[in-house]
């Protein structure tokens, strides 16, 4: 039972164009959503964060959108640059009841120059 | 240095053998999680501990086993290894369960 889905694998982007990542949760109790990046050989790092009172939520060239009727959540990087060449992995989790996160398997975004 | 420790970075065995991955949290968090990488796949949860507990286990085998000292140092230990087991061993801390973790940079472990 897959709470968190990125259903995209892999994303090709082009320099300084738009990059969205998208993932979608099945659970409803969820509250709390994050998204992780990740350079091979090295852990995931914390990129940007939405609670479920808020439908978007932006820091500097990275923006998330939260739908919480369809479910869905999406990651926007404007504009794109070859350092965001990496593996994104979306998480959720529901933290009012302090419940461990859950992760998607990750999409692999890479910025052509 | 995301604040999360994790020795050794790198491990190569042989089949059979066992191992122990050490993590040292993040200082304040009481959490700790353990994740398996294989072959850039995704993150494969294993198991968290809260505070010396067990709290939530994954798809951890039961040639696996960890457990978390009254310091919150984690230890993962892999035993009777089989090439399959050659993976990336990420740790992670977390204040409380829901919060965002902070990852180490992980163990490489290559069974041979």
């Amino acid at each position: 039972d897959q709470q968190v889905k990125q259903n995209s694998p892999s994303l090709s982007v082009q320099e300084g164009r738009i990059s969205i990542l998208n993932c979608d949760y099945t659970n409803s109790m969820f509250d709390y959503f994050l998204w992780y990046k990740k350079y091979p050989a090295e852990g995931p790092t914390f990129l940007i964060s939405i609670s479920s009172i808020k439908d978007k939520n932006e820091d500097g060239r990275f923006t998330v959108f939260l739908n919480k009727s369809a479910k869905h959540l999406s990651l926007h990087i404007v504009p794109s640059q070859p350092g965001d060449s990496a593996v994104y992995f979306c998480a959720a989790s529901a933290r009012t009841r302090g419940q461990k996160l859950v992760f998607g398997q990750g999409t692999r975004l890479t910025i052509n120059p | 240095d995301s604040g999360v420790t994790q020795t050794p970075k790198h491990l190569i065995t042989a089949t059979g053998q066992r191992v122990t991955l050490r993590c040292s949290p993040r200082s304040g968090d009481l959490s700790v999680y353990w994740y398996q990488q294989s072959l850039d796949q995704g993150l494969q949860f294993l198991i968290q501990y809260y505070n010396g507990e067990e709290r939530a286990k994954g798809n951890i085998l039961e040639r696996f086993s960890a457990q978390q000292f009254p310091d919150l140092h984690s230890e993962l230990n892999l035993s009777s290894l089989e090439l399959g087991d050659s993976a990336l061993y990420f740790c992670a801390s977390s204040f409380s369960g829901g919060d965002g973790y902070t990852f180490g940079s992980g163990t490489r472990l290559t069974v041979v």
